[in-house]
């Protein structure tokens, strides 16, 4: 069956850089039209979409954070990583990976979130 | 990208039927059929009940219906249960392989 698990610091300081990885099983990225996002949300607050990347290596970024996103996958060991620069406070929230399949314009598969804490 | 405007909370006793509204713009709602929404319980991750405006993924109870009129989508849950109580997001494509997610609508079931 699929499931993606999120991992990486439960705290970071303001101004670094935190990295999150999503290893994920049941499904490969070397499939065609597989992809995979990040989806962050602060405590008691709304979901927003932050980035995606593709079988074939494409990304999409926020427009509001793209400047500060990096995401890449390690297809052989069912990987994808997505590092924020500049940490802020604001930025304390639960990070989720979540796949979207062959086709499709929505999230099926979704991992149990990372929750993230920025602060000195 | 704004968020989609969702009502904050809706509410509803066993058995009734409650819709959640969830309003865009005619650049991401009104300009494709690929609303979905999501159920989320507290401390738990989102779980997809609705996608292409109205689709149930296999295994959601057909008590979840959506529909979408121009620049607004709804969800409707009928026979309300007390497993129904939880946090509601919308989100829709946006172009540009971009997505954009409503402000989630609180569900409490009386």
């Amino acid at each position: 069956q699929v499931t993606l698990k999120e991992s990486g610091p439960a705290l970071v300081k303001p101004t670094q850089t935190l990295t999150l990885t999503c290893t994920f099983s049941g499904f490969s990225l070397s499939t065609s039209g597989m992809r995979v996002s990040w989806i962050r949300q602060p405590p008691g607050k709304a979901l927003e979409w932050l980035a995606r990347i593709d079988w074939d290596d494409d990304k999409f970024y926020s427009t509001s954070l793209k400047t500060r996103l990096t995401i890449s996958k390690d297809t052989s060991k069912n990987q994808v990583v997505l590092t924020m620069t500049n940490m802020d406070p604001v930025d304390t929230a639960t990070y989720y990976c979540a796949r979207t399949a062959v086709a499709a314009y929505y999230f099926d598969y979704w991992g149990q979130g990372t929750l993230v804490t920025v602060s000195s | 990208q704004s968020a989609l405007t969702q009502p904050a909370s809706v509410s509803g006793s066993p058995g009734q039927s409650i819709t959640i509204s969830c309003t865009g713009t005619s650049s991401d709602v009104g300009s494709y059929n690929l609303v979905s929404w999501y159920q989320q319980h507290p401390g738990k991750a989102p779980k997809l009940m609705i996608y292409e405006d109205s689709k149930r993924p296999s295994g959601v109870s057909n008590r979840f219906s959506g529909s979408k009129s121009g620049n607004t989508a709804s969800l409707t849950i009928s026979g309300l249960q007390a497993e129904d109580e939880a946090d509601y997001y919308c989100c829709s494509y946006a172009g540009s392989s971009t997505w954009v997610f409503g402000g989630g609508t609180k569900l409490t079931v009386l």
